[in-house]
């Protein structure tokens, strides 16, 4: 079965600094693009980042510089280092399985909030 | 950047009935497009890829067509569960953008 994991967010100084793992099972992370989402209160959703299995990444202009995604084969998990937090980060942020290249996401973890607030 | 416009932002209907969301990109994205179902405080819900592939598990009630810059997922016979906030996403090219969702209530 497959399973992702959310782990890492809370409550954090504008400034300050976060990373979110997200711990998989069922599937291999190397193998699949995934990705972080996130969805602001009340608001939609809004692709952040992306590692596909080649390893190649992709950013939102939103957070390009400022986060950076990465994986660990060895511990089948997925990261988001989050810098330089603003209030307008403040969101649920998911972290999801690609189904294929080019194709919708099939897998979603359950989410872990982040507050960027002093 | 390609922009996802969905429409109607909001709509009412009925247990039983039959609804059409639509889903229009800024540019052609040949079939790239996936429909996602989000209810109240759960991770959304893949329903439907390659803007007409059924996502295993999901009902048949539930069908995506379109390609190039416009498309649709309809919902027929309506059930209780289906109320929920509904989203179409591109992935032809990043960023792979979101429409801003259509909330589907009960009449």
């Amino acid at each position: 079965e497959v399973q992702l994991v959310e782990s890492g967010g809370g409550l954090i100084q504008p400034g300050g600094s976060l990373r979110l793992s997200c711990a998989a099972s069922g599937f291999t992370v190397s193998s699949n693009y995934m990705s972080w989402v996130r969805q602001a209160p009340g608001k939609g959703l809004e692709c952040l980042s992306v590692i596909y299995s080649g390893a190649n990444t992709y950013y939102a202009d939103s957070v390009k510089g400022r986060f950076t995604i990465s994986r660990d084969n060895s511990k089948n998990t997925l990261y988001l280092q989050m810098n330089s937090l603003r209030a307008e980060d403040t969101a649920v942020y998911y972290c999801v399985r690609g189904l294929g290249d080019g194709l919708g996401l099939d897998y979603w973890g359950q989410g872990t909030l982040v507050t960027v607030s002093s | 950047d390609i922009q996802m416009t969905q429409s109607p932002s909001s709509l009412s209907a009925s247990v039983g009935g039959r609804v059409t969301i639509t889903c229009r990109a800024s540019q052609s994205i040949s079939s790239y497009l996936s429909w996602y179902q989000q209810k109240p405080g759960k991770a959304p819900n893949l329903l439907i890829y390659a803007a007409s592939s059924l996502q295993s598990g999901v009902p048949s009630r539930f069908s995506g067509s379109g390609s190039g810059t416009d498309f649709t997922l309809t919902i027929s016979s309506l059930q209780p569960e289906d109320f929920a906030t509904y989203y179409c996403q591109q992935s032809y090219s990043t960023p792979y953008t979101f429409g801003q969702g259509t909330k589907l209530e009960i009449k």
